[in-house]
């Protein structure tokens, strides 16, 4: 496709649950981004893979925080035992490592944890 | 996380007036970023800033790079409805495919 996608577009799970989120990048981008972003604010980074390197983690929350990005392309992160406040919306972004090496966005994944 | 401060926090205005919002950081960034965000999508890139002192247009936005690098500025002129959303700076220690910090984003109502 032409930009990155998401699935689900809207996630509602029970506290307690393990849920995994998708995102599939522009093709041929090397980069991909995790982000975070809780009602009303703005965007937490979580997690960003370059290549074959080894991924920067430094963003995720917890240790119920884990993210693969399989044959350098999709990407999924994984919440377990999720807790109410893990509610919010989960962006992933990628980008490429020549030239305009702008981050484009996918429209998201809404979890909400009841 | 780390989030920049950016403000005004939300703005209500008629169309066709001018809007003003910035950024400022305690910290240095050699990349400041604009985005809007529509409800339900992820944001859009409006305008990037790479030198500290740049000023950058795009329609009939412009955006400004401080000085001291730890600052950003966004104007929009005669606003239209199709202004409406959420803006959000975002600043790159480098620009290489690097974690972007946010700031905490404007809301910018159009009033009819």
């Amino acid at each position: 496709g032409a930009g990155v996608s998401q699935s689900p577009s809207n996630k509602v799970t029970e506290k307690g649950k393990d849920v995994e989120l998708r995102c599939d990048p522009i093709s041929g981008h090397t980069a991909l981004y995790w982000y975070r972003q809780s009602l009303g604010q703005g965007l937490e980074f979580l997690i960003y893979f370059q290549g074959n390197s080894a991924p920067d983690k430094s963003g995720l929350p917890s240790d119920r925080f884990s993210a693969e990005r399989t044959g350098g392309s999709v990407s999924t992160l994984t919440i377990q035992r999720t807790q109410q406040e893990d509610s919010a919306v989960y962006l992933c972004a990628s980008s490429s490592t020549g030239g305009e090496k702008t981050q484009y966005f996918g429209p998201g994944t809404r979890l909400l944890v009841l | 996380g780390q989030q920049l401060n950016q403000s005004p926090q939300s703005m209500f205005i008629q169309e066709g007036e001018d809007v003003s919002m910035n950024c400022t950081s305690s910290s240095i960034f050699n990349t400041w970023l604009w985005y809007k965000q529509d409800p339900g999508e992820g944001p859009v890139l409006l305008i990037a800033l790479y030198k500290a002192g740049e000023l950058t247009s795009n329609g009939r936005l412009t955006a400004q790079f401080g000085i001291t690098r730890k600052d950003s500025f966004l104007n929009i002129s005669a606003s239209i409805p199709s202004d409406v959303g959420i803006y959000f700076c975002a600043g790159l220690v480098n620009f290489g495919n690097e974690k972007l910090t946010f700031g905490t984003g404007t809301r910018l109502t159009i009033i009819p």
